[in-house]
């Protein structure tokens, strides 16, 4: 039974590109989180997310940032024109419904913005 | 909004002592749960030990415990006979009860064991 899978793992881009990052729930996980992670910080919460639904993005930044978890396939978090200060690393978490026991979470995607 | 703090950016003890991690929380919810998750060198994120609000009994997970005080918005770990293996970020978080909120982590201690 695989985790929540996350790619890439690392993942570089110039100023001004887009970055995708996706995220695998675990089976039988409907529900989708994404966090960031700024160096020396605690994981910041940015969206939930069911199929084909956002639940809560109060913690997505208003522009260049978005995300889908469409019917099928994997969680999608975009960046569009990326700046120095979106290098992080990006966590997904997945749950089987009530989040009440704890998330598990992917191993994370650090972007890195040169 | 609720907030998480962790006083000690890092903390360090000797193989096979006890060691006790502090966070204290803001709200003014009755029902939430609180978790301690451990982030080692890998950066992967792994559950350590969760507490629900509304139990007054404290959770324990074989070396980890701890010492929840609701009233003192407290929920301090505690690791007994330290391991090489306890190295690492242990972050404290909040989750409201009622709704469908993430987590809010504090920034985290960094634990170091000395063998």
């Amino acid at each position: 039974n695989a985790g929540v899978m996350q790619n890439p793992r690392h993942l570089v881009r110039r100023r001004g590109q887009e970055a995708r990052l996706r995220c695998s729930p675990m089976k039988g996980h409907s529900h989708v989180y994404w966090y960031r992670q700024l160096p020396e910080e605690g994981l910041k919460f940015m969206v939930y997310l069911q199929k084909e639904n956002i639940i809560d993005e109060s913690g997505m930044p208003k522009e260049r940032f978005s995300a889908e978890f469409p019917k099928e396939g994997p969680s999608i978090l975009r960046i569009q024109q990326v700046v120095r200060g979106d290098s992080a690393a990006y966590f997904c978490a997945s749950s089987p419904g009530s989040a009440n026991y704890g998330y598990t979470f992917g191993s994370g995607t650090r972007l890195t913005v040169v | 909004a609720q907030t998480v703090t962790q006083s000690q950016p890092e903390m360090s003890v000797q193989e096979a002592e006890t060691v006790t991690l502090s966070c204290t929380y803001d709200t003014s919810e009755s029902d939430y749960y609180l978790f301690w998750y451990k982030q080692p060198p890998s950066r992967q994120m792994i559950l350590v030990i969760r507490q629900e609000a509304y139990k007054q009994q404290n959770a324990t997970e074989n070396r980890f415990s701890v010492n929840f005080q609701k009233a003192a918005k407290s929920f301090s770990l505690k690791i007994s006979d330290s391991q090489l293996g306890d190295a690492a970020m242990y972050f404290c978080a909040y989750r409201s009860g009622g709704g469908a909120d993430g987590l809010t982590f504090g920034k985290g201690t960094h634990l170091i064991i000395q063998p």
